[in-house]
């Protein structure tokens, strides 16, 4: 079945203390991306990648990081998180990139204490 | 960053009546997309539009890229229970890849 898969799907942690969701999808989708969804802000992209090795910025990318080593896995890694980072995160994927379809995963619902 | 004003913000109808959604920006759009969210889950493509003045169908739901490239609408017509959730409208905008997302509509149909 073609999916994107997120881990965990909930997490509670303290500040300061790093930690890493990971994002899986096999579609061989070249484009993948990752949003962080807010009450009242919809969703608000914090890194994309357009392929392997190739990752930029989106719209709210402070305090965060990724890495595109294999063409499947796209995690998101918060080096030192802060309760502001409490949110609902999801990835995502497309073929070729952020206008064509994207499949999102089930979200991780991450809080920061 | 470039932000999309999507309204309404939520919408409380009778099942049966259409329902109407727009985005609007200051900035112009390649890509105007519409996703719908279920609770629990990931945002879902509904319409994907690609050029200005564009109007496309997808069963009971319509979507029009706007001609000015900012601006998009989506209707519903004759609402049914199961479409409650909530709309995003999305864009890619002109000059890079990334992509913006309205806050989106909460639709509610009443039975």
């Amino acid at each position: 079945e073609a999916q994107v898969t997120q881990n965990p799907r909930y997490l509670i942690t303290v500040t300061g203390k790093k930690l890493t969701v990971t994002c899986s999808q096999n579609m061989n989708h070249e484009y993948m991306s990752w949003y962080r969804q807010d009450p009242g802000l919809g969703l608000r992209q914090i890194y994309y990648s357009m392929n392997v090795e190739v990752t930029d910025k989106g719209d709210v990318p402070e305090g965060y990081k990724v890495s595109r080593k294999e063409k499947r896995n796209f995690p998101l890694i918060l080096e030192s998180p802060s309760p502001n980072q409490t949110s609902l995160y999801f990835c995502a994927s497309s073929l070729f990139g952020g206008a064509y379809e994207q499949y999102f995963g089930p979200g991780t619902r991450l809080t920061v204490t | 960053g470039q932000q999309l004003n999507q309204s309404p913000q939520s919408m409380f109808i009778q099942e049966g009546e259409d329902v109407s959604m727009n985005c609007t920006s200051s900035s112009i759009f390649n890509t105007w997309l519409w996703y719908k969210q279920d609770p629990g889950e990931g945002p879902v493509l509904l319409i994907a539009l690609y050029k200005a003045g564009e109007l496309t169908s997808n069963g009971r739901l319509t979507a029009q890229f706007g001609i000015t490239r900012k601006d998009s609408f989506l209707n519903i017509s004759a609402s049914i229970p199961s479409d409650v959730g909530i709309y995003f409208c999305a864009g890619q905008l002109s000059n890079n890849n990334d992509m913006r997302f309205g806050a989106g509509t909460r639709l509610t149909v009443k039975p």
